[in-house]
């Protein structure tokens, strides 16, 4: 079954810390992964794309297949990175394809 | 912004109601799809369309329906509404059909539902 996880509900770092969103998936086949970010309950916008490589707002995020993971990580967080981050996994499950997000994890950055 | 128009963007209405929220997907997006946000479940996945067809169904009530028509727009319809139904409900659009998600999702700004 699909599945993803992000086992912290907050993380609460200062401002200038490395901060590592933790994200875990099971699927059985080629997943594709993404992150998005919600400020302030506003709309869910998309951060990272694993399938891009790319680094937005400072974020990257490396799929680790051996690991089932896609943390995003960044090394020196800013006040306005404070938002809910969602992990989710895009991949085939009965017939169709489903985009499957994780719980959400809040990142309070404090001044 | 997104491109993904959705009204109301607040609606309040009392318990045992029907209400009818609206979705414009991205020019040229096929794919629509419906999820629920409240405080203590999370993002709950509700169910897609595709080019007017149903693709996919999550965790939608028997109480909830949706359709969506031939200009793309869909309508998510919420009946016999009970407390717990407050929520902010997305809608979001993509380009992919069966592939569902595979370029990402294009998220609207939600319906704020309250059921007083």
């Amino acid at each position: 079954a699909q599945r993803v996880t992000q086992p912290e509900k907050l993380l609460s770092v200062f401002k200038g810390a490395p901060v590592e969103l933790k994200c875990n998936y099971s699927y059985s086949g080629s997943p594709e992964l993404f992150w998005y970010v919600q400020y302030s309950r506003q709309r869910l916008q998309l951060l990272l794309r694993h399938i891009s490589r790319e680094s937005i707002k400072g974020f990257t995020a490396d799929l680790n297949k051996g690991e089932t993971s896609f943390h995003l990580k960044k090394p020196f967080a800013q006040e306005e990175d404070s938002a809910m981050y969602y992990c989710a996994l895009s991949g085939f499950s009965g017939g169709y394809n489903k985009l499957i997000f994780g719980a959400g994890t809040r990142l309070a950055v404090h001044p | 912004d997104s491109g993904v128009t959705q009204t109301p963007k607040h609606l309040i209405t009392a318990t045992g109601q029907r209400v009818t929220l609206r979705c414009s997907p991205r020019s040229g997006d096929l794919s629509v799809y419906w999820y629920q946000q409240s405080l203590d479940q999370g993002l709950q996945f509700l169910i897609q369309y595709y080019n007017g067809e149903e693709r996919a169904k999550g965790n939608i009530l028997e109480r909830f329906s949706a359709q969506q028509f031939p200009d793309l727009h869909s309508e998510l319809n919420l009946s016999s509404l009970e407390l717990g139904d407050s929520a902010l409900y997305f809608c979001a659009s993509s380009v992919a059909g069966d592939r569902g998600a595979g370029g990402g999702l294009f998220f609207g700004s939600g319906t704020q539902l309250s059921v007083l």
